[in-house]
């Protein structure tokens, strides 16, 4: 099993600051890392796939990168609303894993 | 728009049975393979179970193989969770997620669309 590592594991945040949360696989997975995010009481939301294509409907605050085993979640100029916990996934083997999470906390 | 509504978890003994259902609508449900992953409380996601677009292929992690199965009505637009043999640790918010591209199979693919999830709580 593929495991996936994010780091930090929480983090408190002031807007408008950046924030980077990184995902470390455990083998090499090429662009198969995806980003949601999961706000409290609600279902996660799709918000990077193939580590670095956007969607549509997603603020462009939120960027991803990397390939292999280091992958990177960018959010510039945090909203209010970015308080959430964002995880990251990897679809190349079974099973599919997800990070630990990481929970962004708003000051 | 894309819909999953998730049904049929609650309370039940060690040892006991519950099927889930994910009613779908929004898509051609047929054209893709879907999902279950749940998450315990104050718990990380975790993946449990997929089948392909015409259930022809399915998979489960080791703690549910032999004790979950997971199916599909097209008909019916409906994904299933047959669970048995339950325990304390399947005790969760059990959520259904459908493939961002159709005809997939169950890897190369993520998930753009979830439920709300239904809540399977294991305990005597």
């Amino acid at each position: 099993e593929i495991v996936l590592t994010q780091s930090p594991d929480f983090q408190s945040v002031t807007p408008k600051e950046k924030v980077t949360i990184t995902c470390r696989a455990s083998q090499s997975i090429g662009s198969h890392l995806h980003w949601y995010q999961q706000k409290p009481d609600q279902s996660p939301k799709l918000l990077i796939k193939y580590a670095s294509q956007s969607l549509s409907g997603v603020p462009s605050r939120f960027s991803g990168s990397g390939s292999g085993t280091d992958f990177t979640l960018t959010i510039n100029s945090l909203e209010a609303e970015d308080a959430a916990t964002y995880y990251c996934h990897q679809g190349i083997a079974l099973p599919h894993t997800f990070g630990q999470g990481t929970k962004l906390d708003i000051k | 728009e894309v819909h999953l509504v998730e049904s049929g978890g609650g309370l039940v003994q060690p040892g006991g049975s519950l099927r889930l259902s994910c009613s779908a609508s929004g898509f051609i449900f047929n054209n893709y393979a879907m999902h279950w992953v749940r998450q315990a409380p104050g718990k990380e996601l975790e993946y449990i179970s997929g089948v392909t677009p015409l259930g022809s292929s399915t998979y489960y992690r080791d703690s549910v193989k032999g004790r979950f199965t997971i199916s599909r009505d097209n008909a019916k637009n409906t994904l299933y969770l047959q669970m048995s043999r339950l325990r304390a640790e399947d005790t969760a918010l059990y959520y259904c997620a459908k493939d961002t591209e159709p005809f997939g199979e169950l890897l190369f693919n993520c998930f753009d669309s979830w439920g709300r999830g239904t809540l399977v709580a294991v305990s005597s």
